[in-house]
């Protein structure tokens, strides 16, 4: 069965340091996704992607994060100055068409900044 | 600001055992609620999509109803297993029916004991 994969499993850097997250969308997926979990707390969401640009977002994606897709399988999330508060697990998610279809989600990037 | 509220927090329960978890939401206007099921440090994985016309959908053990009158929404499960346990979290986009942002409740923690 078709997954999401996401690597790293677990990244550690240190404050001030950019750092990169990568995904495998499903391959006939066409809308992607990057929400992120503070642990002990909610998923929250931070960015919806399709036809490579950014189609919808949240406050806490601010200029300190980017997404691209820079080939046709993988989707990245750049995190440029990292924050000790931007230690949390990372999910990748993507779905067929858009806002009604199932998303599926990824194992995650457990982020550790130090 | 839309609100995705859930209870019990947590629940213990024995393995066999039937259990109700609850959901209240506030978006307006209503496109879809989902019901997902995260295992601790792991992605999220669907377990219900309900729309507005349907107001009960089964999943296996898992049975979801929705009462869009009074924005409630329920996941039953059925004789309960040792691999039930998991985080069960209600999930609806943030802004009606074109928003690809999923909102996600806090969740209910659910333990199953032999």
């Amino acid at each position: 069965e078709p997954e999401v994969t996401q690597t790293p499993s677990h990244q550690v850097t240190q404050m001030g340091q950019e750092v990169i997250l990568r995904c495998v969308p499903i391959s006939n997926h066409l809308y992607f996704y990057w929400y992120r979990q503070i642990l002990g707390q909610k998923v929250e969401f931070l960015v919806s992607f399709y036809n490579n640009e950014i189609s919808e977002k949240s406050e806490i994606f601010d200029d300190q994060f980017s997404v691209e897709r820079p080939d046709g399988s993988n989707f990245t999330l750049k995190i440029r100055s990292t924050k000790l508060e931007d230690s949390a697990m990372y999910f990748c998610a993507s779905s067929e068409q858009g806002a009604t279809y199932e998303q599926y989600f990824g194992p995650g990037t457990r982020l550790t900044v130090t | 600001k839309n609100q995705v509220e859930q209870s019990p927090q947590s629940l213990i329960i024995l393995e066999g055992k039937n259990c109700t978890l609850q959901c209240n939401y506030t978006v307006s206007p209503f496109s879809n609620l989902r019901w997902y099921k995260q295992d601790t440090g792991r992605g999220p994985v669907s377990l219900t999509i309900m729309t507005f016309s349907e107001n009960t959908k089964s999943n296996g053990r898992y049975t979801a109803t929705l009462d869009a009158d009074t924005k409630q929404s329920s996941l039953h499960i059925t004789a309960s297993q040792l691999s039930d346990s998991a985080s069960y979290i209600c999930v609806v986009p943030a802004q009606g029916a074109g928003s690809y942002q999923l909102t996600f409740g806090k969740g209910t923690k659910l333990s199953v004991i032999p």
